[in-house]
């Protein structure tokens, strides 16, 4: 899986919208965007995906640009329960071999003030 | 909803005993996963399974082992523990065709 890079951190204050960046200038044109968050002491849980078209679903809206080397997951109207590390990954899709394993990296640390 | 749940939620070990890590999922699904996490990085998966009675060796499978005696259950085992097995063990499962994983709260393993 190819290299994402991200800030190191964030700061939002409750009901802003968040935007999220995240760079991936060497992708590759069968890897999908994926975005994952994480709250100490609980296990990475699943935010969203995509692999051209910009998405959207109850908990972000994920922008990709059109050559696909960077995204932007938008969070809107954040509250204190979105604090965690956002995590923006590439994964090969399922049936072009591999383990599937996810790899993190840092990520980038959202604080959010009440 | 997906749900992952794993036992113990946490443990202390001494050094050179057998711990084991049970994962299990109501999910119906193919694939499980161990990974371990350490303080301030990411994710390592161990081992993972895409079927019952089978499994396959991840990044970091050496001082692990792996039981998949159902689909619904994967176990971890470390038959000699170090103190370099301190961590958070996370299980995952997704379904085939599915990349999305779903992940349990975490084990915090700690080996004295």
């Amino acid at each position: 899986d190819a290299k994402t890079t991200q800030p190191d951190s964030m700061e939002s204050t409750e009901g802003e919208t968040v935007h999220l960046p995240c760079s991936h200038a060497t992708i590759s044109g069968n890897e999908y965007i994926y975005w994952y968050r994480q709250v100490p002491l609980q296990g990475p849980e699943y935010v969203t995906h995509g692999l051209q078209q910009n998405t959207t679903n109850s908990m972000a809206f994920l922008a990709i640009a059109s050559d696909r080397k960077s995204s932007t997951l938008i969070l809107p109207h954040v509250s204190l329960r979105d604090a965690a590390v956002y995590h923006c990954i590439l994964r090969v899709g399922l049936g072009t071999g591999g383990n599937n394993k996810l790899t993190f990296g840092q990520g980038t640390v959202l604080s959010v003030i009440p | 909803e997906a749900a992952v749940t794993q036992s113990p939620r946490s443990k202390v070990a001494v050094t050179g005993g057998k711990v084991t890590l049970s994962c299990h999922q109501t999910n119906n699904h193919d694939y499980m996963y161990w990974y371990r996490q350490d303080t301030g990085h990411g994710l390592r998966l161990i081992h993972y399974s895409y079927v019952a009675d089978s499994t396959e060796k991840g990044d970091i499978p050496d001082g692990y082992k792996a039981s998949r005696p159902s689909q619904e259950n994967f176990s971890l085992i470390l038959e000699l523990a170090s103190l370099s097995q301190t961590a958070v063990y996370f299980c995952a499962s997704s379904d085939w065709g599915e990349d999305t994983q779903y992940f349990g709260p975490g084990t915090r393993l700690l080996v004295l």
